[in-house]
């Protein structure tokens, strides 16, 4: 089946750094990627949504120039937390989608982000 | 505000009992499917219904998807304490290229 990989799991980083998290299909190509943020016990908030050789579309509240997502080949997609804060400390959560279908979404396993 | 609203937020049971979480939207939806996420975990798809009226059985778990594609349910049978775990609707829809998911519902079976 459809797997897709995310790196890292967790990352600690301080105050004012950037942070990349990758999250790649291994065995499928992606036309379009999602972004997902999870704090404790809640449910997963759409960040953004990326295609291929084009801009991300942004969520409502979603700072784009906090949150770049870049989505340069049909199996990479990457979330950079620029300038990152405590409160940018949370679950982040990528998906792919092979496709059009509007189902058959795979999820990569996570990545906890810590600023310190 | 959540596309995707779910009912009961949190739920704790016995080992053996039933229980029915619910998921509900006031706009249609091409699709619907049911998640499982552990803690620290990405959630993990249990079923996709696509057609309204839909059932699916997965073992002690039915899957219905409404007659109008806006709401789903989950029911499950004899609940065991590996049914634990935070259980999320989710859904893309006709008008929007984007894919939502519901505010969730944490259960806990108790032995």
């Amino acid at each position: 089946g459809a797997v897709v990989s995310q790196h890292p799991s967790r990352v600690i980083c301080k105050s004012g750094t950037s942070v990349k998290i990758e999250c790649r299909s291994l065995d499928f190509q992606a036309t379009t990627m999602f972004w997902y943020r999870q704090f404790p016990k809640q449910s997963l908030m759409l960040m953004a949504t990326s295609n291929e050789g084009s801009k991300a579309t942004y969520e409502q509240g979603v700072e784009k120039d906090k949150f770049l997502i870049n989505h340069a080949s049909l199996t990479l997609s990457t979330l950079t937390v620029t300038s990152a804060h405590p409160e940018d400390s949370s679950f982040y959560i990528c998906s792919a989608r092979e496709g059009i279908a509007n189902y058959g979404y795979t999820f990569g396993s996570g990545t906890r982000l810590t600023v310190v | 505000t959540q596309l995707l609203e779910q009912s009961p937020q949190f739920l704790s049971i016995q080992e053996g009992e039933n229980l029915t979480v619910y998921c509900n939207s006031s706009s249609v939806f091409s699709s619907l499917q049911w998640y499982r996420q552990e803690p620290g975990e990405g959630p993990v798809l249990l079923v996709t219904v696509v057609t309204g009226g839909e059932v699916k059985k997965l073992k002690r778990l039915t899957f219905q998807f409404g007659d109008a594609r806006k709401d789903s349910s989950l029911h499950i049978t004899a609940a065991q304490p590996g049914d634990t775990g935070l259980y999320l609707c989710a859904g893309g829809g006709y008008n929007f290229n984007k894919f939502y998911f519901g505010s969730g519902t944490k259960l806990n079976v108790k032995p």
